[in-house]
């Protein structure tokens, strides 16, 4: 069965870096578009980035753009994000989820707990 | 930014009770929309895909309407299980982008 974990939330600074990953399973990993949605407490759901089956096309939404980086290693079935220069607003529950043809979502890790303060 | 307008934010039901949640684009969109569920603590789910397929093993009273930038996803006989929040979401252009969400809540 198709499974997602990401790992790497935590409580971080403000300016102050982290990694996430998320770990693939059960289905052929090079094959498919991945992307990170997030959700802040409380608050809806935020498309973040989508990174193409090859790794060689890149979306971001604004909110991110310039600060973090979506990659894939389709060797270890793994997705990243890169996240620099964190501000309380980045302050979220990351979600990994594998994308459909269409650009939305049929499979979504459990999350990761991303916490910005001081 | 196509922008997605969700309504009402929070609809109050008794089980049994058909549930009608509605999403408005501003721009067209097609097709190209999806309904996901969510409840308390766990990540969404995939329930509508191009405003009218169910997804992979989603009952059949769940069920998914266009008319031209209005799409609305109903429940045709509310289970204790659908008390959730529903999250529409356009899959057409960059940024992607969702509604603010519908509460489905018990009455």
């Amino acid at each position: 069965q198709v499974q997602l974990v990401e790992s790497g939330g935590g409580v971080v600074q403000p300016g102050r870096s982290l990694r996430l990953s998320c770990a693939a399973s059960g289905f052929t990993f090079s094959r498919y578009p991945m992307y990170w949605v997030r959700q802040a407490p409380g608050k809806g759901l935020e498309w973040v980035a989508h990174i193409s089956y090859d790794g060689s096309n890149k979306y971001y939404a604004d909110s991110v753009k310039g600060r973090f980086t979506i990659s894939r290693d389709n060797s270890k079935n793994t997705l990243y994000l890169q996240m620099n220069t964190l501000t309380a607003e980045d302050t979220a529950v990351y979600y990994c989820a594998r994308g459909t043809g269409n650009l939305n979502f049929d499979y979504w890790g459990q999350g990761t707990l991303v916490t910005v303060s001081s | 930014e196509i922008v997605l307008t969700q309504s009402p934010a929070t609809l109050s039901l008794s089980p049994g009770e058909r549930a009608t949640l509605s999403c408005r684009a501003s721009q067209s969109v097609s097709s190209y929309l999806a309904w996901y569920q969510q409840k308390p603590g766990q990540a969404p789910r995939l329930l509508i895909y191009d405003a009218s397929n169910r997804a992979t093993g989603i009952p059949a009273r769940f069920s998914g309407s266009v008319s031209g930038t209005d799409f609305t996803l109903t429940i045709s006989s509310l289970e204790p299980e659908d008390f959730a929040v529903y999250y529409c979401q356009q899959c057409t252009s960059w940024p992607l982008t969702f509604g603010g969400g519908t509460k489905v809540e018990i009455k």
